[in-house]
């Protein structure tokens, strides 16, 4: 069974500094892994997919990256600013399922 | 393009009352998916449909939890009678398919009394 744990929990940082978000999974058969943005009382706003061929994909200040074989994925955030704070969660579908297994979040703070 | 609609954005129920959610996915995704989020941690899966048919509904609560997607469309999720620990965000996705990229509505802030 498929388990996604992040850590940590709960970050703060002072705008500008670059950060990362870790996630680690139990089985590494993977099909994809997707990292999620998730503001207070909204929906899930997808932010990068990786395939389990991809090393990394990269979008603007986002750069997510995999390593299938030690069960790790990490969403590098840089040059943070005060609207990056939200929830972050990542999510993988193993090979052979269709549903994406999620972590618990890591809730971000930057302040100004 | 319009995303993924949900109805409504807010119920207070008491338990034991029944209380019905409403999914619009994204035009032309096959797939849909109903999740259920606790407070403080991650959604879980409760459902998927590929067009109508059910794909993977393994946990859903299926004494209490009922879903369809009539016509591979819009879809309802019910729940009779409501728990306390029901109390959650009700969050539907749809894709183009089984493994693609899931785009996720709005969702449904449901508190039982």
């Amino acid at each position: 069974k498929q388990e996604v744990t992040q850590i940590p929990a709960a970050l703060s940082v002072p705008e500008g500094e670059n950060l990362v978000l870790n996630c680690s999974f139990t089985d590494s058969a993977i099909y994809n892994l997707q990292w999620f943005r998730q503001d207070p009382g909204k929906g899930l706003t997808s932010l990068l997919l990786i395939q389990s061929s991809q090393r990394e994909q990269t979008s603007g200040r986002l750069n997510a990256s995999l390593d299938k074989s030690s069960g790790r994925s990490t969403l590098y955030i840089a040059a943070s600013q005060p609207g990056d704070s939200a929830t972050y969660l990542c999510a993988v579908r193993t090979q052979g399922a269709q549903k994406l297994v999620f972590g618990q979040g890591t809730r971000l703070t930057i302040n100004p | 393009e319009a995303g993924v609609a949900q109805s409504p954005r807010y119920k207070i129920i008491e338990k034991r009352q029944s209380v019905a959610f409403w999914c619009n996915p994204i035009s032309g995704h096959a797939t849909l998916y109903w999740y259920q989020q606790i407070l403080g941690q991650g959604p879980k899966l409760l459902i998927q449909f590929q067009n109508n048919g059910v794909v993977d509904d393994s946990q859903l609560p299926k004494d209490r939890f009922s879903a369809e997607r009539l016509k591979g469309v819009d879809s309802t999720l019910k729940i009779q009678p409501a728990k306390l620990e029901d109390s959650a965000v009700y969050l539907c996705a749809s894709s183009s398919g089984g493994l693609g990229e899931q785009y996720f509505g709005p969702g449904t802030r449901l508190t039982v009394t």
